[in-house]
């Protein structure tokens, strides 16, 4: 299958650690992009490759990958981070996850 | 730094083609796949498809019927046209740099795949 199953909400505690996962056939040989997303912006690319993050990205966001679960972690969460989290993969086709949306309580 | 501006008509009617374009400044263009990504209201992302510089094209297969990606390599653009929209059709469009790499490990490669910058996204709209 080419498809990859995000949970639809989590949320997490200001200054906590939360965890995204990105569920799919494909992250066995791809490794898993991240994209946050604000309400009316753009996606921004917060993690790419193996565990990399571009330039401005805060150090708290980290990627890691184990089989077919790709997982996005924010350590210490800010009420800034909260927003719409995509996954992303290329296996047969190019695919997105369905998207988590994270609340900062 | 490479930015992604692009354009085109907002409102359409069903049956029509829509038709963006994407201007890529500051950087390469050879060397990257160039996208078209899709989000309706409300909801998650979509591919649509992409090309490179040699106009080489991927699309989506839910949407290949429909699709023409095509490059303009004078003027470093990539433009989308959409044929036969419906009320479905009705999305924020963006523009993406796609990048492509491997991983060469002993125990077999990864590959990875990541889509920035983006463009400021277009939203059209199809109603009658």
């Amino acid at each position: 299958s080419s498809e990859l199953t995000q949970d639809p909400a989590v949320s997490v505690a200001l200054g906590q650690t939360v965890r995204i996962t990105c569920q799919g056939d494909s992250l066995r040989s791809y490794y898993a992009s991240w994209y946050q997303q604000k309400p009316g912006q753009a996606p921004v690319l917060v993690i790419y490759g193996k565990n990399n993050r571009p330039s401005g990205i805060p150090d708290r966001f980290s990627g890691s990958s184990s089989g077919n679960t790709a997982s996005l972690t924010i350590t210490g969460a800010q009420a800034e981070d909260e927003a719409d989290y995509y996954c992303n993969s290329r296996g047969q086709r190019v695919v997105f996850g369905g998207g988590t949306k994270l609340t900062v309580l | 730094q490479v930015q992604l501006q692009q354009w085109g008509a907002g409102l359409l009617k069903p049956s029509e083609t829509l038709s963006l374009t994407c201007a890529v400044y500051g950087g390469s263009f050879s060397g990257y796949y160039w996208s078209w990504i899709r989000q309706p209201p409300g909801k998650g992302l979509e591919w649509i498809g992409e090309i490179n510089h040699s106009g080489s094209t991927n699309y989506n297969p839910s949407l290949k019927s429909r699709v023409t990606i095509s490059v303009d390599t004078s003027k470093n653009q990539f433009s989308l046209k959409l044929s036969s929209v419906t009320a479905a059709d009705t999305a924020v469009y963006y523009c993406a740099r796609v990048v492509i790499r491997i991983y060469y490990y002993g125990s077999g490669n990864v590959w990875s795949n990541w889509f920035d910058p983006w463009g400021q996204g277009t939203l059209v709209t199809v109603s009658s």
